[in-house]
């Protein structure tokens, strides 16, 4: 089975610090996904990745930014973390020819308090 | 850009049937998609539909889609208690990634 495994499941961060949440995928997926998931938001896409060193904006980037310096892995760094960021940060990912599969994490709770 | 609007909230009897219902506005879409999100847990890919088809069935579960009206949705037969979550609704037009509904949070009432 696919499992993509998100590093914390909860964490609690003060404003202004630096965030790092990790996300690993054990299947060799081209695709990496970060998603937001706010109470009656649904998901919102912050970033993705098509390949390694590479990203792309997704609908809501301000305040995020990317890293893949491995395919297996595609990190989440809020660099100044603030109160507004509060929410479950899912990963996601799938392979090149199966946009329809995206396979998620169980999601970290991130809390700045 | 593209939208995909569903209702927030289902409740349903035991035994009965449920119908989550989903619009969006892409009528590119190519593919949509019904991913289920227990409690605590990432969301699941439950089934999808080409958008040259009108349903698809797949043991309880009935996908219908009127590509016309940009409708789609999802019937649950004998809806249990463990099908209590979030159901997504997601399309996609292309090679991009999905675009998801809000969800819509299915409670089954014992």
């Amino acid at each position: 089975d696919v499992k993509v495994t998100q590093s914390s499941r909860y964490l609690v961060k003060r404003t202004g610090e630096k965030v790092f949440l990790e996300c690993v995928q054990d299947m060799d997926h081209e695709n990496m996904f970060w998603y937001r998931q706010d109470p009656g938001l649904g998901l919102r896409l912050i970033y993705f990745s098509y390949d390694v060193k590479m990203k792309e904006k997704g609908d809501i980037p301000e305040g995020y930014s990317v890293s893949r310096e491995k395919k297996e892995r595609f990190s989440l760094i809020l660099e100044s973390a603030s109160t507004n960021q509060t929410s479950m940060y899912l990963c996601a990912s799938t392979s090149g020819n199966s946009w329809e599969k995206l396979f998620f994490g169980s999601g970290t709770q991130l809390s700045v308090l | 850009g593209e939208d995909v609007e569903q209702s927030l909230f289902l409740s349903v009897r035991e035994g009965d049937s449920s119908v989550i219902n989903c619009t969006y506005t892409d009528s590119s879409s190519t593919y949509l998609y019904w991913y289920k999100q227990e409690p605590g847990a990432g969301l699941q890919l439950l089934t999808y539909i080409f958008s040259n088809m009108d349903m698809k069935q797949d043991q309880r579960l009935t996908v219908l889609l009127n590509k016309k009206d940009k409708h789609l949705s999802l019937r649950i037969a004998d809806t249990q208690t463990g099908d209590s979550a979030i159901y997504f609704c997601a399309e996609r037009g292309g090679n991009t990634p999905l675009v998801f509904g809000k969800g819509t949070r299915l409670s089954v009432i014992a």
